[in-house]
């Protein structure tokens, strides 16, 4: 969906370093979304925002943090807490919540 | 929270014949039932949805069908086509006042054998 743009599209980490994926949306959607998915496993949520300044911990938030400053835009920051990072990393907008979920191409975040 | 179980894992059918893909779920409160299809490395897409106020949807070749009773819903796909092969995912939502997101299964990979 071209309204929705992540970057980059590769990443890598370093030991103990915390890294951030960008996720834009020019949709004028409310809610924002961040997954990740593992080889042969479903999407998992780690964070969603319903509104601007607002967003609430999914199934995996643990080593992770957010935040909604502007409508547009909600980073996705990895920190060092998080052991096993590997992955690939999607971000979805959807005018409200309950409302189709739209992704962004994702990145795909790898350990040095 | 809720829970989504998808069967099969892996679904290999030949070219022309139809597909089936079910999906079970935990909490009643859900009623909102998206089927994404992904291709390898590639973003999901939507390719069908359907609320509980409803039992069935159909778009060309492709149908789903929901038993709120029993807590199950299905992909149809019939006159399967090479370009359906990939990955697909259910998923369940209640977008009610408890909405906190989309609950996946973990995906069927389908092969389409020509």
């Amino acid at each position: 969906d071209g309204g929705i743009t992540q970057s980059p599209k590769y990443l890598f980490r370093k030991e103990g370093q915390n890294v951030t994926l960008s996720c834009e949306q020019n949709l004028n959607h409310d809610a924002m979304y961040w997954y990740r998915q593992d080889p042969g496993q479903g999407l998992r949520l780690i964070y969603y925002s319903q509104i601007v300044n607002d967003f609430q911990k999914g199934d995996i938030a643990e080593g992770y943090s957010v935040s909604r400053e502007k409508k547009e835009s909600f980073p996705l920051t990895v920190t060092s807490a998080q052991k096993n990072p590997t992955a690939f990393y999607l971000c979805a907008s959807s005018g409200v919540v309950g409302q189709p979920q739209h992704f962004g191409d994702g990145t795909r975040l790898s350990i040095l | 929270g809720e829970n989504v179980e998808q069967h099969p894992s892996t679904l290999s059918v030949q070219e022309g014949d139809s597909a089936v893909i079910k999906c079970t779920y935990s909490d009643s409160a859900s009623n909102y039932f998206p089927w994404y299809k992904q291709e390898l490395g590639k973003r999901p897409q939507l390719i069908i949805d359907i609320r509980s106020n409803v039992g069935e949807k159909k778009d060309q070749r492709i149908a789903v069908t929901l038993n709120k009773t029993a807590k199950h819903f299905s992909l149809h796909i019939t006159e399967t086509q090479p370009e359906d092969s990939a990955v697909y995912f259910c998923a369940a939502e209640d977008s009610g006042g408890g909405a906190d997101g989309l609950t996946f299964g973990k995906g069927t990979h389908l092969i389409i054998q020509p």
